[in-house]
């Protein structure tokens, strides 16, 4: 059974940084791209980055770019974010979510989802 | 890619027939994927490629659409069925959704 595990969240004043993970199992981790998705309270879905299985391709989305980075460790079953230069508009839920086919190349569907860890930005 | 759902709410009851549309702000062929999402819970994938149905989605779901204009039915509505339901391109980054459309009893 795929299971992805985030953790990492926490409260953390603006201008600060929090660096989430997540594990992941009962897959072949280092065949999947993976992404994370954000949803502010009360509020819909939106994509934040991905990173192709080996790590050579990576994106961000526009609202994040030059201040989150994604990385993975392939050995360790592990992704990461690591969210410098927090805002409070970046307080949300982080979804880790896997892609649907297996390959090294980004893609936009996500058939396995963790259960969320809550990123608060607060002064 | 702008994504635009309609309606953002309705009302049904068990065993109503359910549509769900989402409009693309260009063509996407069928990049098109639906989600369902219950209270504090992770999206679940539904549809994929507009119109395929994801392994273990009950039957009862149903996509269909191409180029800018798609839909989600819901043939006979269960209990379990009122949630969230989000449209999502994923034609280019960045991967977009629409609003979502809330499921009521």
């Amino acid at each position: 059974e795929v299971q992805l595990v985030e953790s990492g969240g926490g409260l953390v004043k603006p201008g600060g940084s929090l660096r989430l993970s997540c594990a992941a199992s009962g897959f072949t981790f280092s065949s999947y791209s993976m992404n994370w998705v954000r949803q502010a309270p009360g509020k819909g879905l939106e994509w934040v980055s991905s990173i192709s299985s080996s790590g050579n391709y990576i994106d961000y989305a526009d609202s994040v770019k030059g201040r989150f980075a994604i990385s993975r460790d392939n050995a360790k079953n592990l992704l990461y974010l690591q969210m410098n230069n927090l805002r409070p508009e970046d307080t949300a839920v982080y979804f880790c979510a896997r892609v649907v086919l297996a390959g090294d190349y980004v893609l936009g569907t996500f058939d396995n989802w963790g259960q969320g860890t809550l990123a608060t930005v607060s002064s | 890619i702008q994504m635009t759902q309609s309606p953002s709410s309705l009302s049904a009851s068990v065993g109503d027939r359910v549509t769900i549309t989402c409009r693309a702000g260009q063509d996407i062929t069928s990049y098109l994927n639906w989600y369902k999402q219950r209270p504090g819970k992770a999206p679940q994938l539904l549809i994929h490629a507009a119109s395929s149905l994801q392994s273990g989605v009950p039957s009862r779901f149903s996509g269909s659409g191409y180029g800018t204009d798609f839909t989600l039915t819901i043939s006979s509505l269960q209990p379990e069925d009122f949630a969230t339901y989000y449209c999502q391109q994923s034609y280019s980054i960045p991967f977009t959704f629409g609003g979502g459309t809330k499921v009521e009893i």
